[in-house]
């Protein structure tokens, strides 16, 4: 079985300040993991994927994430936070096999203000 | 362009009614799958479908119902057996060759239950 935990419901940061979404996750085998984005009243967008190669992801819209196996952690950051990002990030597992479906964090919600 | 796509964007149902939402996508992908989420739950997993005329369900399936005649198409048909469906509902699809579960979503169907 896997799982995955986002703390914080919400995160607030000013513009320009350093972004960090925390992510933990469960798996009973080597994970693939995923940050997804998701702006208001749309579908889900990849920002970035963890698939067993190197362990600092980058991603678009300058986001990367680092695997952590001995904390089991995926946080995603990014160092100067703009207003367009502003949207719900959801950290996402499934197994290395590809065939498990993937299994969703609750969601974060980042504010940006001005 | 390649895509998926989903119909309606919004919904309105009486109560005891049946609907159908629509899902239709031109990536060629074996797998599809339809999503629930409902705010500070984040995604929940109703049906999938990894081949033509076979599909699996998922965490939430009591209520809902599918089909999978086509690749192409992987429709949702909310039943009146289903107590509270208002909610957002997202259909993906991916891409089970490439062996990294990374899903790819439509924009989503707001079903209003009045």
């Amino acid at each position: 079985a896997q799982s995955v935990t986002q703390l914080g419901s919400h995160v607030s940061v000013s513009e320009g300040a350093l972004v960090l979404l925390r992510c933990n996750y469960s798996s009973s085998v080597p994970p693939y993991l995923f940050w997804y984005v998701q702006y208001p009243n749309q579908g889900l967008q990849l920002l970035l994927k963890y698939t067993s190669a190197a362990t600092l992801v980058k991603g678009i819209n300058g986001f990367e994430a680092e695997f952590k196996k001995s904390e089991t952690s995926f946080h995603l950051t990014k160092p100067s936070a703009h207003m367009s990002d502003a949207a719900e990030y959801f950290c996402a597992v499934s197994d290395s096999s590809g065939y498990s479906t993937l299994t969703f964090g609750k969601g974060t919600m980042l504010l940006v203000s001005p | 362009d390649g895509g998926i796509t989903q119909s309606p964007k919004y919904l309105f149902r009486k109560e005891g009614q049946n609907v159908t939402l629509s899902c239709e996508q031109n990536l060629n992908h074996d797998a599809m799958y339809w999503y629930r989420q409902d705010p500070g739950q984040g995604l929940r997993l109703i049906y999938y479908s990894q081949i033509v005329n076979d599909f699996q369900k998922g965490d939430i399936a009591e209520g809902y119902s599918v089909s999978r005649e086509k690749k192409e198409s992987f429709p949702l048909t909310v039943t009146s057996a289903q107590k509270n469906p208002t909610a957002f509902y997202l259909c993906a699809s991916s891409n089970q060759d490439a062996n990294t579960g990374e899903l790819f979503f439509g924009e989503g169907s707001r079903l209003t239950v009045l």
